[in-house]
């Protein structure tokens, strides 16, 4: 079974903090995504990497960054915490080789951001 | 970008009865469909998958059809049972070449009345 996990379920920050939240894969996917999740928009794509230490922005980059320094781990950052960032954060992987796009997700992190 | 909607936002069915879900794409090089199921609190979990060769494949109690005539989805649920109530939503490949991100539909909350 392909298992990806998520440092944390539950997260509360305060405005203007760093926060990282990680995302592990141990099935040797090649691509990984970043979503938040909020009501009536469904998911959005925040970032996404193809391979390591390689990052494309997805639809809404701003206020975050990525890092993924192992093929495995794939790190967003919000560089400076604000309200509007207050979501739950889906990580994916898929293969990425021989037309597997299927994504699997982990369990998210609901991220509070006061 | 693309349009992956659904007809209805919430579905009501009795405990055994089947259930039908429906998906719309607005882009037909769309080459490849997935159904996840996101039970409240969790992250999305892959339920079946269709290429655009095909226009029908089924799984266990899960059938997805395919038309790409109107480019409509749909997942059937035989007898609906209690544990089936969650989010369901589409996601669509759109085919562009090496590229293997999904875009995602707002989802549909699927109640079993037991």
């Amino acid at each position: 079974d392909v298992k990806v996990t998520q440092s944390s379920r539950y997260l509360v920050k305060r405005t203007g903090e760093k926060v990282f939240l990680e995302c592990v894969q141990d099935m040797d996917h090649e691509n990984m995504f970043w979503y938040r999740q909020d009501p009536g928009l469904g998911l959005r794509l925040i970032y996404f990497s193809y391979d390591v230490k390689m990052k494309e922005k997805g639809d809404i980059p701003e206020g975050y960054s990525v890092s993924r320094e192992k093929k495995e781990r794939f790190s967003l950052i919000l560089e400076s915490a604000s309200t509007n960032q207050t979501s739950m954060y889906l990580c994916a992987s898929s293969f990425g080789r021989g037309g597997e796009e299927t994504q699997y997700f982990g369990p998210g992190t609901r991220l509070l951001v006061l | 970008g693309e349009s992956v909607g659904l007809h209805l936002p919430t579905l009501s069915v009795q405990e055994g009865d089947n259930s039908i879900i429906n998906c719309a794409y607005s882009n037909s090089a769309s080459d490849y469909f997935i159904w996840y199921k996101q039970e409240s609190g969790k992250g999305p979990q892959f339920i079946i998958d269709i290429r655009s060769n095909m226009d029908k494949r089924q799984g266990q109690r899960v059938t997805v059809l395919l038309n790409k005539t109107v480019k409509h989805l749909s997942l059937q649920i035989a007898a609906t049972q209690p544990g089936d109530s969650a989010v369901y939503f589409c996601a669509e490949n759109p085919g562009r070449t090496g590229a293997n991100n999904l875009f995602f539909g707002t989802g549909t909350r699927l109640t079993v009345i037991p």
